[in-house]
Order: structure tokens, then C-alpha cells, then sequence
């Protein structure tokens, strides 16, 4: 699977979008790219994912590139509670899941 | 629907004591996944569990650490015997299929944390 970059923090107002960004340059043409989430001493919990096209759920939005080496998750409207480690994973379909250290996102009042 | 549990919460031993932790996935889902979360970093797949089946457990420490899944169920994951580096969170995680679907969402437990002492 191919490897991701994130920046290990960054901070957000409350009320402002959010815009994670994630490098997964060596990414082949099979592997999706998924994000997670992991709030303070809980499992992490899925966002969204995307092959080639924007994805756009209740959640969060998902922006790839169209060379696809990198993409940017968007939470239009930060609250307190968006406070938590993001996870950028690529990965083929019945392939593992490997977790790099993500980005901590601290939303501030 | 209810979510996958975890058994126990919190597990503290001494070194060189064995321990086992249990996970219970959604009903229906095919494959199981137990990873460990050591302080800081993200989760690392230990081994990956289609029905019954081991589909992947190449960084599963298997000298000190193993695995199984009875009737394509439950799980537990055993160390024995346990080293300081263990201590961390081990969370479990079940999705509907491994292969064949458009994606494959993780549903991940609480965790067990583990302290070795």
C-alpha cells in the first residue's frame, strides 16, 4: 500500500472549514483513499473514501487531485467536538488498512 | 445496531504474564482485524481475519503473541508472555467484506488498553 504524509497538527475556529491535506504521491491506480478519525480514547471511525472523483457526505468532503498524489479532507463547519486525530489511509479494495500518524486537529471556541 | 465490543476495557499485568483480550464484531461482518495502538502513534494491523481464515498476520509477533476466530465469530488475541513494549491499546475492528464491494468500512471497537508493569 502506498505511503501518506500528513502534518502532525493544525488548528481551526470554530465555525471555519477545516481543510486537511494529505500526500499519497506513489498512490497506484487500484488504491482508494479513505479517512478516518480518532477521538480521544475511542476507536477510530470512518469518514469517507474516494477512487478518482470528489465525495461529498454529511460528514466531511473529499477533494482529490486529478493526478490523485494528493487530496484534502474539508469539514465545511468545524465544531468542538471535530477535535480529534485525522487518518489518511490509501489502500486496494481487500487490501490492509496501514495507519501513519495522522494530523491532530484542534478546533478552538 | 450494535457495534463491536470489546472485553476487558482496561487489563494492567506484570511482565512476563500472559493475557487475552476478546472482540465481538457486527453480526454479519465477514473479517476482523485486531490492531495495536501504542501512545502517540496510529493503529498497526496485527492480523487480518476473513470468516475464520487468516488472511493477513505478517506483523503479528507470533513468538510471543497469537490469534484465533472460532466459527467465524468471536475473537480473542493472547501474549504470552507479555514484555513492557506491549503496553498499549488493542482495538478490534470488523467490516461487512474484505473484497468484491465498492469500499470496506472498519467499525472499530473501544480498545483494551494494556499497561505491562
Amino acid at each position: 500500500d502506498a505511503k501518506t504524509t500528513q502534518p502532525p497538527s493544525m488548528d481551526c475556529a470554530e465555525g471555519r472549514a477545516a481543510n486537511l491535506p494529505c500526500n499519497h504521491s506513489t498512490i497506484s491506480g487500484n488504491e482508494y483513499v479513505y479517512w478516518y478519525r480518532q477521538i480521544h480514547s475511542q476507536g477510530p471511525q470512518y469518514i469517507i473514501h474516494g477512487l478518482k472523483n470528489n465525495e461529498t457526505n454529511e460528514m466531511a468532503s473529499l477533494i482529490i487531485t486529478e493526478d490523485r498524489k494528493s487530496s484534502t479532507l474539508i469539514l465545511p463547519h468545524a465544531t468542538l467536538r471535530d477535535t480529534a486525530v485525522y487518518y489518511c489511509i490509501v489502500r486496494v479494495e481487500e487490501g490492509k488498512s496501514t495507519f501513519g500518524d495522522g494530523t491532530t486537529l484542534t478546533v478552538k471556541p | 445496531e450494535a457495534g463491536v465490543a470489546q472485553s476487558p476495557r482496561y487489563k494492567i499485568i506484570e511482565k512476563r504474564q500472559s493475557v487475552a483480550f476478546w472482540c465481538n464484531p457486527i453480526s454479519g461482518h465477514a473479517t476482523l482485524y485486531w490492531y495495536q495502538q501504542i501512545l502517540g502513534q496510529g493503529p498497526k494491523l496485527l492480523i487480518q481475519f476473513q470468516n475464520n481464515g487468516v488472511v493477513d498476520d505478517s506483523q503479528l509477533p507470533k513468538d510471543r503473541f497469537s490469534a484465533e476466530r472460532l466459527k467465524g465469530v468471536d475473537s480473542t488475541l493472547k501474549i504470552q508472555p507479555a514484555k513492557l513494549e506491549d503496553s498499549a491499546v488493542y482495538l478490534c475492528a470488523s467490516s461487512l467484506e474484505a473484497s468484491g464491494g465498492r469500499y470496506n468500512e472498519q467499525f472499530f471497537g473501544p480498545g483494551t488498553r494494556l499497561t505491562v508493569l
